[in-house]
C-alpha cells in the first residue's frame, strides 16, 4: 500500500525548535516529490513548499521562505519540516503530499497531490 | 502568484441534490486543475485532476469541467458521503488552493 505516514503530535512553547516527519512506504520514495502543506485551524489549506528526496532540491512558497527548512533523508524514506523558532501562529495542522508524477513536456512538469500522510498537529503555546 | 477564488464559501443542499462548486484563477492555468474532498479531522483527498480526470477510485457522480480560468466541479446526486469542504488547486505554476466549499446538510 502506497502511504505517507507523519509524526505525532507536537506541543511546544514559543522560540523552542522543531521538526516533524514523514515517512513514505510502497513505492520509490526518491523518485516523487514531497510537498508541505499547511491549516490553520478551521481555515483552508496553504502550500508550503516542496522538496525532491532523491536530490533534495527544495522550492518554497513566499509566504514561507525563511521560516521553516525542509529536508529529506532517502535512505529512511523521510522528509522532514522542521522551525528553529516556533511562534503561536504556527499553531496548525501540517500535512506532507506526494506530487504524482502527472505531465512533463522538457523541464517542465504538472501534477497535483495524490497521496497525503495523516497529519501533524503543531501546537505553539506558552 | 496565482489566486484561486471558489463560490460559494458554504453550500446546503439535500441527499440527491445537484450541486456545482465554482474555482476561478486569476490568470489562465490550461487544464492544471485539482479538486480535493475534506471531511473534518481527515486529511485532503484528491478527486479531479487536470481538471476533468477522476482519480482511481472515486465515485463518477463526480465530474470536473472548465479551462484557462474557469472551473467546475459537480456532484450530480448529493449522497450522505460527500457532506465534506472542497477544496480546488491550481498547478500551473507551483500550487495554490481556493479558500474551500463546505456542502453541508440542508
Amino acid at each position: 500500500e502506497v502511504q505517507l505516514v507523519q509524526s505525532r503530535a507536537e506541543v511546544k512553547k514559543p522560540g523552542e525548535s522543531l521538526k516533524i516527519s514523514c515517512k513514505g512506504s510502497g513505492y520509490s520514495f526518491t523518485n516523487f516529490w514531497i510537498g508541505w502543506v499547511r491549516q490553520m485551524p478551521g481555515k483552508g489549506l496553504e502550500w508550503m513548499g516542496i522538496i525532491y528526496p532523491g536530490d533534495s532540491d527544495t522550492r518554497y512558497s513566499p509566504s514561507f521562505q525563511g521560516q521553516v527548512t525542509m529536508s529529506a533523508d532517502k535512505s529512511i524514506s523521510t522528509a522532514y519540516l522542521q522551525w528553529s523558532s516556533l511562534k503561536a501562529s504556527d499553531t496548525a495542522m501540517y500535512y506532507c503530499a506526494r506530487r504524482s508524477l502527472g505531465y512533463c513536456s522538457g523541464t517542465s512538469c504538472w501534477s497535483a497531490f495524490d497521496i497525503w500522510g495523516q497529519g501533524t498537529m503543531v501546537t505553539v503555546s506558552s | 502568484d496565482i489566486q484561486m477564488t471558489q463560490s460559494p464559501s458554504t453550500l446546503s443542499a439535500s441527499v440527491g441534490d445537484r450541486v456545482t462548486i465554482t474555482c476561478r484563477a486569476s490568470q489562465t492555468i490550461s487544464t492544471w486543475l485539482a479538486w480535493y474532498q475534506q471531511k473534518p479531522g481527515k486529511a485532503p483527498k484528491l478527486l479531479i485532476y487536470k481538471a476533468s480526470s477522476l482519480e482511481s477510485g472515486v465515485p463518477s457522480r463526480f465530474t470536473g469541467s472548465g479551462s484557462g480560468t474557469e472551473f467546475t466541479l459537480t456532484i450530480s446526486s448529493l449522497q450522505p458521503d460527500d457532506f465534506a469542504t472542497y477544496y480546488c488547486q491550481q498547478y500551473n505554476s507551483y500550487w495554490t488552493f481556493g479558500q474551500g466549499t463546505k456542502v453541508e446538510i440542508k
